[in-house]
């Protein structure tokens, strides 16, 4: 069974630098093709796509948010992580992390449950 | 970058059938996938490769993809299928994932 869960903190500060932990099981981040991406949800509002990262360490970011953003991963510790630097309320939000099968398959499933993340001082 | 666009909400009535768009340009190149978010779960895939259904997902839902618009649609709507619908492609002119703006279903 394939499954991702989210670990971080719930309250980070504005100007603070926030690192979000995705560990994965039942895959393994070496697995050829497969990638795991993150992507948040403000409360009310839409999905939005952060970056990802592939088993062969191909990485993207979100055009607006590149500058603040890397991603990376453990394969020793099935882990990838997230980090936001100079966090503004604007960035409180549900983060979540999600599988991309492949390449060709490029959609997310499944997904982790989410982590809360509140900006504020 | 690319767009897509989704109204922001659809009402229907329980038994009938549900629509759900999903604009964008020449979408019909590109492959759709579509999530259902029920309130305070994470999403779950109920449609990829534009049509095909993950395991588990009723044949209620099916999917199209031509031209300017994609299109969710739900048969026999219960009230269990309300919720929030997302519609998702790969950009791979930037290599990015893009999602739509989310249609709420209401069942009257």
């Amino acid at each position: 069974q394939v499954t991702l869960k989210e670990s971080g903190p719930v309250l980070v500060k504005p100007t603070e630098t926030l690192t979000l932990t995705c560990t994965v099981s039942g895959f393994s981040l070496s697995n050829a093709r497969m990638g795991v991406s993150w992507i948040r949800q403000p409360p009310g509002k839409a999905l939005e796509w952060l970056a990802h990262i592939f088993s062969n360490d191909e990485k993207s970011y979100s055009t607006s948010l590149k500058s603040r953003l890397t991603i990376s991963k453990d394969t020793s510790k099935s882990q990838v992580v997230l980090t936001m630097t100079n966090m503004d309320p604007v960035d409180t939000a549900t983060y979540y992390c999600a599988r991309i099968p492949s390449r060709v398959q490029d959609w997310f499933d499944p997904w982790g449950q989410g982590t809360l993340v509140t900006v504020s001082s | 970058s690319y767009v897509l666009t989704q109204p922001p909400s659809v009402s229907v009535a329980p038994g009938k059938t549900a629509r759900i768009t999903c604009g964008g340009n020449n979408i019909g190149s590109k492959s759709v996938h579509w999530y259902q978010q029920k309130p305070g779960q994470a999403p779950v895939l109920v449609i990829y490769y534009d049509s095909d259904r993950p395991s588990g997902i009723p044949e209620r839902f099916s999917g199209s993809n031509s031209g300017n618009t994609a299109t969710l649609t739900i048969s026999r709507v219960e009230a269990g299928d309300e919720a929030d619908y997302y519609c998702q492609v790969w950009d791979s002119s930037s290599d990015h994932a893009v999602f739509g703006g989310g249609t709420q279903l209401t069942v009257l």
